[in-house]
């Protein structure tokens, strides 16, 4: 099956400093990426989706310049969390689609920032 | 727009029992329908999807869910329940973008 990676699996930084998380689809090119933010217990929450080549497009009351995302490639999408503050702790998931199999999210393992 | 409903929030089983989750959905269109589990501190795994070939999908683990059009329903089962199915279960539906439930807890018991 199509497989999504994502790294770091956890990161805990000092407040205001900027982490980045990577996503990476690892057997298939993927023609758009989503970011997503899961607090605990609760369901996804989509931030974001990107396609490669293009500026993300950002889901209403995402701070687009706290969270950059960046789809340089066909198999790579960076979230970068810029001056983090504690209010920023969060499970963050990505997922990929490809063509082909444009219905469906594959889903990476998850990232978990702890800002102190 | 698209939607779905997952009706209960937890489910408790025991071991070897009937698992059924439901999910309901809303979709001016014929939707996809997906189902996904999730363990603790992981992402989401496909169970399985209906993307309108057969209203019966089989899914991974032994999981199945039957698409209802007339009662715009598509409810997850396992026969017997595993300990290794405690989980967090999300339906969702794939429009535009993808529509999450707000996730349905399995507990096995012993």
């Amino acid at each position: 099956g199509a497989v999504v990676s994502q790294h770091p699996s956890r990161v805990i930084c000092k407040s205001g400093t900027s982490v980045k998380i990577e996503c990476r689809s690892l057997d298939f090119q993927a023609t758009t990426m989503f970011w997503y933010r899961q607090f605990p217990k609760q369901s996804l929450m989509l931030m974001a989706t990107s396609n490669e080549g293009s500026k993300a497009t950002y889901e209403q009351g995402v701070e687009k310049d706290k969270f950059l995302i960046n789809h340089a490639s066909l198999t790579l999408s960076t979230l970068t969390v810029t001056s983090a503050h504690p209010e920023d702790s969060s499970f963050y998931i990505c997922s990929a689609r490809f063509r082909g199999d444009t219905d469906t999210q594959y889903f990476g393992p998850g990232t978990r920032l702890t800002v102190l | 727009a698209q939607s779905v409903t997952q009706l209960g929030s937890h489910v408790s089983v025991s071991e070897g029992a009937l698992v059924l989750l439901r999910c309901n959905y809303s979709s001016s269109v014929p939707p996809y329908l997906f189902w996904y589990v999730q363990y603790p501190n992981q992402g989401l795994q496909l169970l399985l999807k209906y993307t309108s070939a057969a209203t019966l999908v089989k899914g991974i683990n032994g999981f199945e869910a039957e698409f209802k059009k007339s009662e715009t329903s598509f409810h997850l089962t396992k026969p017997s329940a595993h300990m290794s199915d405690a989980a967090e279960y999300f339906c969702a539906v794939s429009g535009e973008d993808m529509r999450f439930g707000a996730g349905t807890r399995l507990t096995v018991k012993p």
